[in-house]
């Protein structure tokens, strides 16, 4: 298997603009995450889905931010207008099922966004 | 906040010396995690121990785990200059994974 799959792997872009990552997760893997990586906050989780669904949004900072799952391959994080402070590395994460207890995570190589 | 810390931020060796890192956390977990993250590179999956165990073994990985201290650590035995990186553990007390800062270990040739 290719593994998680992330693109762009690194975009620049001006404030105000829209930025959409993507993520294809490894197949038959039922759980997707998006983290968040900065220096001053560290890996934060901003949204998970099971099964396409959205289960826990809180960690989405702000309105700016969305994030979908139309079908088991494909999840985007959107951010709407970008904002220099969004500047991170993005990480898209998947896992197998297993119930409430969570095993290994597969990372992607990440998206570093820089908003200038 | 369930995020805990990992002990020291940084930590840097000689090749051949053996690396321990810690890791802290505040509630009760199903199991604790360790990654490994290459600069510039993704995350990569370690070791799991589960809540019920206290200790497990991979290779020249050393985790330990004490859950009335809410504690966990990371041996590498014999560093290799190639086990430079950062070091995560990962609490789960559900489906979800919280990470730490992160420990740099550096090794020098």
């Amino acid at each position: 298997d290719a593994g998680v799959i992330q693109s762009p792997r690194h975009e620049v872009t001006e404030m105000g603009q829209e930025v959409t990552l993507r993520c294809k997760p490894i197949s038959g893997h039922d759980y997707l995450f998006w983290y968040r990586q900065t220096m001053m906050r560290g890996l934060e989780l901003l949204i998970y889905f099971n099964n396409n669904v959205p289960i826990d949004d809180s960690g989405m900072p702000e309105d700016r931010f969305s994030a979908k799952m139309p079908n088991a391959s494909f999840s985007t994080l959107k951010i709407q207008p970008s904002e220099p402070r969004d500047s991170a590395v993005y990480f898209c994460a998947s896992r197998m099922g297993g119930g409430r207890h969570t095993g290994e995570l597969f990372f992607g190589e990440g998206s570093r966004l820089t908003v200038l | 906040s369930q995020q805990g810390e990992e002990d020291p931020q940084a930590l840097s060796i000689q090749e051949g010396e053996n690396a321990t890192m810690n890791c802290s956390y505040k509630t009760s977990i199903n199991n604790l995690q360790w990654y490994r993250q290459n600069s510039g590179r993704g995350l990569v999956h370690l070791i799991l121990i589960r809540s019920n165990e206290r200790e497990k073994h991979s290779g020249r990985l050393r985790v330990t785990l004490d859950t009335s201290k809410k504690s966990s650590s990371l041996l590498i035995t014999a560093s290799r200059a190639a086990d430079t990186a950062s070091y995560f553990c990962a609490r789960s007390g559900s489906e979800k994974l919280v990470f730490g800062k992160g420990t740099k270990l550096t090794v020098n040739p």
